[in-house]
């Protein structure tokens, strides 16, 4: 089991340029997550998909797009990359978490993203 | 507004000491607490997850307890090691969701040196 992978694990972008980030994830979960971690702050839900065809917008959506069409991949997209989006982003997968279970989130191992 | 606060910020140990780390929280409502570790470049890896009707989780030598009434949880880890060098990171869920909503807390980094 590899667990939660990304691609890519570094990339540096110019102003104005655009990507696609990669999550997958062999765990046969429901739940996928797009968390961005900046310096000195808790990570912060970018967008989620409760299932294959689903995604909705977290807490910064602004500037990502994202989808879901297969159940293990999440996509993450940046049409646009502005140097506010420098960060380091993570993809997280989860069972479907019903109210007081355990279910927890399992991490991949982050992209860091450089926007010039 | 849901917020997770962690104590300190930073910390630096000699091996072989124990250490206490501090989370406060104001999420509501409240499902359940995990403490997650984060090495240097890598993802968080849980370490441990508590709902609201347990005091003490432990694994290995981490030890987490939690006190619902006053929404505060600690994390001791005894007898440190070099490898437990990484940003120890609170995080709470939220109950009624949707989805497995969280919050996180801004990570307490923890030194140990030789």
């Amino acid at each position: 089991n590899a667990g939660v992978t990304q691609t890519p694990k570094f990339r540096v972008l110019k102003t104005g340029q655009s990507m696609t980030l990669l999550c997958a994830q062999d765990m046969n979960h429901e739940y996928m997550y797009w968390y961005r971690q900046d310096p000195g702050m808790g990570l912060r839900l970018i967008h989620y998909s409760v299932g294959e065809g689903t995604t909705a917008k977290g807490e910064v959506p602004d500037g990502y797009n994202v989808s879901r069409l297969k159940k293990q991949n999440f996509l993450l997209g940046l049409e646009s990359a502005a140097p506010s989006q420098t960060s380091v982003y993570f993809c997280a997968s989860s069972f479907f978490a019903p109210s007081g279970s355990r279910y927890e989130q399992y991490f991949g191992p982050g992209t860091r993203l450089t926007v010039t | 507004k849901n917020q997770v606060e962690q104590s300190p910020q930073s910390l630096i140990i000699l091996e072989g000491k124990n250490c206490t780390l501090q989370c406060n929280y104001t999420v509501s409502p409240f499902s359940n607490l995990r403490w997650y570790k984060q090495d240097t470049g890598r993802g968080p890896v849980s370490l441990t997850i508590m709902t609201f009707s347990e005091n003490t989780k432990s694994n290995g030598r981490y030890t987490a307890t939690l006190d619902a009434d006053t929404k505060q949880s600690s994390l001791h880890i005894t007898a440190s090691q070099l490898s437990d060098s990484a940003s120890y990171i609170c995080v709470v869920a939220l109950l009624e969701t949707s989805y497995d909503k969280v919050i996180f807390g801004p990570g307490t980094s923890l030194s140990v040196i030789p």
